[in-house]
């Protein structure tokens, strides 16, 4: 069974830093790209970051371009999420996503999604 | 940017009905849609992946149609588990894979 359990979160001062991970398991995680994709409270879903299976390619939201950075690590089968002068309007619910399909493109569908991570930044 | 715009907002009916839902594209994304359901606390369920094809383990009342600009999620009979809130996903134009705002599916 595909898991994907998200870490990381919490509450964070604006300007500050957080790292997100996303262990994965009962996959080949080197053969898939992965998201992110983070929901506000209350509000519709926002893709963040995508990273393709062996890091080649990576894409950025505009809304984050500049102040995460996405990452993996295929021998611990873990995504990460570095995110720096974070914003009130960062604060979401922060989901990884496994790509649909194993070797495919960077811009594949989500399938599945963890449980999430809450991410508040306030003062 | 491509947006995505999905109707109606919300749409309330009863079990064993027929449900409808719309998502409108602002340019052409050939057939790179997909449709996925959110119930309350839980992550996102990917239900249709390029317009018209289910996912994994998804029942066969759930079918999904169009290509272009215009796109259909059809719900044959509701179940009580199909009320949830359902997201229209592009891909055509990466980054960003934008997403539509949501139908909340409701009983009424």
């Amino acid at each position: 069974e595909v898991q994907l359990v998200e870490s990381g979160g919490g509450l964070v001062q604006p300007g500050r830093s957080l790292r997100l991970s996303c262990a994965a398991s009962g996959f080949t995680f080197d053969d898939y790209a992965m998201h992110w994709v983070r929901q506000a409270p209350g509000k519709g879903l926002e893709w963040v970051s995508g990273i393709s299976w062996n890091s080649g390619s990576i894409g950025y939201a505009d809304s984050v371009k500049g102040r995460f950075t996405i990452s993996r690590d295929n021998a611990k089968n873990s995504l990460y999420l570095q995110m720096n002068s974070l914003r009130a309007e960062d604060t979401a619910l922060y989901y990884c996503a496994k790509a649909l399909v194993e070797m495919a493109t960077i811009e594949d569908w989500f399938d599945p999604w963890g449980q999430g991570t809450l991410v508040t930044v306030s003062s | 940017e491509i947006v995505l715009t999905q109707s109606p907002a919300t749409l309330s009916l009863s079990p064993g009905e027929r449900a409808t839902l719309s998502c409108r594209a602002s340019q052409s994304v050939s057939s790179y849609l997909a449709w996925y359901q959110q119930k309350p606390g839980q992550a996102p369920r990917l239900l249709i992946y390029d317009a018209s094809n289910r996912a994994t383990g998804i029942p066969a009342r759930f079918s999904g149609s169009g290509s272009g600009t215009d796109f259909t999620l059809t719900i044959s009979s509701l179940e009580p588990e199909d009320f949830a809130v359902y997201y229209c996903q592009q891909r055509s134009n990466w980054p960003p894979n934008t997403f539509g705002q949501g139908t909340r599916l409701e009983i009424k």
